[in-house]
């Protein structure tokens, strides 16, 4: 079966620090990949999706980046953090060449920019 | 571009009776998938149902099931014999056939009262 996983579950960072968002998934091959943002009290934003390996596409513009070194690995970064990071960031997997089209979420990472 | 909408922010239900979620979506795609996720407490999305355009019958799993009315562009979720364990934020959201990326509606709180 299918797992996905994130770390670390909650950061603190200082405004102007750099992030970096693991995401590895198990039990599949050639997923597409997703980062999402749900700030307080709110829906999920699409940020980054990833059809394989070195193909990113953004959907938000922002002072965050993705990349994809490896076939289930999926890095969320920022070379400077702004307070309005601040948010729960969600990673999610997904078979294109299924007949579901489902997306399966990870834990999540609850981070916090002081 | 596709827009989900949840009308309710907050419901609430007596543990053992039925609620229904509402949720309308727009989307000018003839092939789409819709889905309900659920959000406890613990933040993970967990995929709750999920319903085929292209499919007149309306999904079901176990307790939970849903009245897609394709022309009205609704799709409502029931919650049979409510337990406490369903408290959670529940999420509405589509996705064009083909393409995974969702759309999010803003949530609606289920409260359970014992």
């Amino acid at each position: 079966s299918q797992t996905i996983h994130q770390w670390p579950a909650t950061l603190v960072q200082p405004v102007g620090s750099p992030l970096s968002l693991e995401c590895t998934v198990e039990g599949t091959s050639n997923p597409n990949l997703y980062w999402y943002r749900q700030a307080a009290g709110r829906g999920l934003q699409l940020l980054f999706y990833s059809i394989g390996i070195g193909q990113i596409s953004s959907e938000v513009p922002q002072n965050l980046s993705a990349s994809r070194p490896q076939d289930r690995q999926f890095i969320l970064s920022s070379k400077k953090l702004l307070l309005s990071d601040s948010g729960f960031y969600l990673c999610a997997w997904g078979l294109l060449d299924s007949d579901t089209d489902t997306q399966y979420f990870g834990p999540g990472t609850r981070l916090t920019v002081l | 571009a596709q827009t989900v909408t949840q009308s309710q922010p907050e419901m609430s239900v007596q543990e053992a009776e039925t609620v229904t979620l509402s949720c309308t979506y727009d989307t000018s795609e003839s092939d789409y998938y819709l889905f309900w996720y659920k959000q406890p407490p613990s933040r993970q999305m967990i995929l709750v149902i999920r319903q085929e355009a292209y499919k007149q019958q309306n999904a079901t799993e176990n307790r939970f099931s849903v009245n897609f009315q394709k022309a009205a562009k609704s799709f409502s979720l029931k919650i049979s014999d409510s337990q406490l364990g369903d408290a959670a934020m529940y999420f509405c959201a589509s996705s064009n056939f083909g393409n995974e990326k969702l759309t999010f509606g803003t949530g609606t709180r289920l409260t359970i009262i014992p």
